[in-house]
C-alpha cells in the first residue's frame, strides 16, 4: 500500500521564523513528488519534483527531493502570517493506473 | 484514519458514453466532498462542492448537467460525466472534509478518465 507521511503535524512559528516541512513516501511506481498550499477548498499547486537533489525555488520557498532516503523538505523563509496554512506533499505515481497519494498535511500557523 | 477511497483509479470510454466516479469516506462522516480536475503541470482546479442531502454548489464555468454531483449519504459522493467527449480526459479527484477536524482535508487517490 502507497503510504505518504508528513512531519510535523502542525507547527505554530513567529513571523519571520523558518520552518521546514517534512514529507517521506513509500510507493511503487514513483514519479514525482508534489506540494501543495491548501487553505480553504482547492489546493494550491507549489512543487512538482522529479529528479533527487535538485532544489526548486519560488520566492521564499524551496523544495528539494531525496530519492535515496525517500524523501522531500519544503522550507519557508521570512514566514509571514499568509504562510498560514495546510500544507500537502503527494506522490504521483505511474505503471498503468496513475495515483496520487496525499499525505496528511502539516498546519502551519505564523503568528504576528 | 481518516481514509477516502476513489474508484475507479482508471477508465476509458467511448465519446458519448457516461461515466461514474464514486468518493468514498470509510471511516468519518464527511458532510462536504470536493470535486476537482487535475491539469497539466498538476494545478487542481475545484469543479464543485458536494454537501449531503443537498445540490451541489458548481464553480463558474463547470457545467452542472455535464458533471453530475450527487451526495446521497454521508460517506459517498459520486461525480457522473455525461454524454464525455475526449476533451473531458482529464485526472479527477475528490476530496472530504472531517467537520471535527475544522477545515482539513482527506484526498481520495484520483481517477485517471481517457475519452476515446
Amino acid at each position: 500500500e502507497d503510504k505518504v507521511v508528513q512531519s510535523p503535524l502542525s507547527l505554530v512559528v513567529h513571523e519571520g521564523d523558518t520552518v521546514t516541512l517534512n514529507c517521506s513516501y513509500e510507493v511503487t511506481n514513483f514519479r514525482s513528488l508534489l506540494w501543495y498550499k491548501q487553505e480553504k477548498k482547492a489546493p494550491t499547486f507549489l512543487f512538482m519534483l522529479t529528479s533527487s537533489g535538485i532544489e526548486k525555488k519560488s520566492g521564499r520557498l524551496s523544495s528539494i527531493l531525496d530519492k535515496k532516503e525517500l524523501f522531500s523538505i519544503l522550507n519557508i523563509t521570512a514566514t509571514q502570517t499568509g504562510d498560514s496554512a495546510i500544507y500537502l506533499c503527494a506522490s504521483f505515481t505511474g505503471g498503468g493506473a496513475d495515483g496520487l497519494t496525499f499525505g496528511k498535511g502539516t498546519h502551519l500557523i505564523i503568528q504576528p | 484514519g481518516a481514509v477516502v477511497s476513489q474508484h475507479p483509479s482508471r477508465v476509458i470510454c467511448k465519446s458519448g458514453t457516461s461515466v461514474k466516479i464514486e468518493c468514498r469516506s470509510l471511516d468519518f462522516q464527511a458532510t462536504t466532498m470536493f470535486w476537482y480536475r487535475q491539469f497539466p503541470k498538476k494545478s487542481l482546479m475545484l469543479m464543485a462542492t458536494s454537501n449531503e442531502g443537498s445540490k451541489a454548489t458548481y464553480e463558474q464555468g463547470v457545467e452542472k448537467d455535464k458533471f453530475l454531483i450527487n451526495h446521497a449519504s454521508l460517506t459517498l459522493s459520486t461525480l457522473t460525466v455525461t454524454s464525455a467527449h475526449p476533451e473531458d480526459s482529464s485526472f479527477y479527484i475528490c476530496s472530504a472534509r472531517d467537520g471535527d477536524r475544522g477545515w482539513k482535508l482527506f484526498f481520495g487517490s484520483g481517477t485517471q478518465l481517457s475519452v476515446l
